[in-house]
């Protein structure tokens, strides 16, 4: 009965290559996110999609792609891995599509380890 | 620029006794924050909330207080337990970005010592 999911919990990879880490959510929520945690714990968004529809990018490399192909699931696809992508990346959904007032609820992490 | 800190990075308190995590933000836009509470690999999950249009928010033996005119809010824990060890994370929300991406704090991690 897992709310938020991600596969896999750990990746290790060399540099160059290309990987994904896919998200499930069975909340029946509108909105999912990708965000970072980078060595310094910090967790910053990257990515929000609305009903499919991408919604936020913030400032990252476009080797980065979402993929949501319905609303319960949104993968992530690194092209050309490079060494600063070692990070945790969670996943998070929320119910609505307004600004402010949403709860996010973050899936278990990937843990991406470049080599 | 760090728009949501947590200037501790740690607190250690003995059990039963009360835990207050603070978190400071600049941006007065913020209208919603949220507390997050994390333990090692795992994501982080959501623990209590309050809207800027409060200054309190109890959840069983969870409290945040807010401080709008000082932009400073606050998480009370009482009493504590072991289980409450883990990285608490603030999170604001700015109702002018779109989606409610939120923005978080670095986490201050708490020790609950029996």
């Amino acid at each position: 009965d897992t709310a938020v999911s991600q596969t896999p919990k750990y990746l290790v990879t060399q540099m160059g290559n290309d990987k994904s880490i896919k998200c499930e959510q069975n909340l029946g929520h509108d909105t999912m996110y990708w965000y970072k945690q980078d060595s310094k714990k910090f967790l910053k968004i990257m990515f929000s999609y609305n009903n499919k529809e991408l919604i936020i990018n913030e400032t990252v490399p476009n080797r980065f792609s979402p993929k949501s192909p319905d609303k319960a699931h949104l993968n992530l696809h690194i092209n050309s891995l490079e060494l600063g992508d070692s990070a945790v990346y969670f996943c998070a959904s929320s119910q609505g599509t307004t600004g402010s007032g949403e709860t996010q609820y973050f899936g278990p992490g990937t843990r991406l380890l470049v080599l | 620029d760090q728009q949501v800190k947590q200037n501790s990075p740690s607190l250690s308190v003995q059990e039963g006794r009360i835990s207050i995590l603070n978190c400071d933000y600049t941006n007065s836009m913020f209208d919603y924050f949220l507390w997050y509470k994390k333990y090692p690999a795992e994501g982080p999950t959501f623990l209590i909330s309050i809207s800027s249009i409060k200054d309190k928010n109890e959840d069983g033996r969870f409290t945040v207080f807010l401080n709008k005119s000082a932009k400073h809010l606050s998480l009370h824990i009482v009493p504590s337990q072991p289980g409450d060890s883990a990285v608490y994370f603030c999170a604001a929300s700015d109702p002018r970005r779109s989606q409610g991406n939120l923005i978080f704090g670095k986490g201050t991690k708490l020790s609950v010592k029996p």
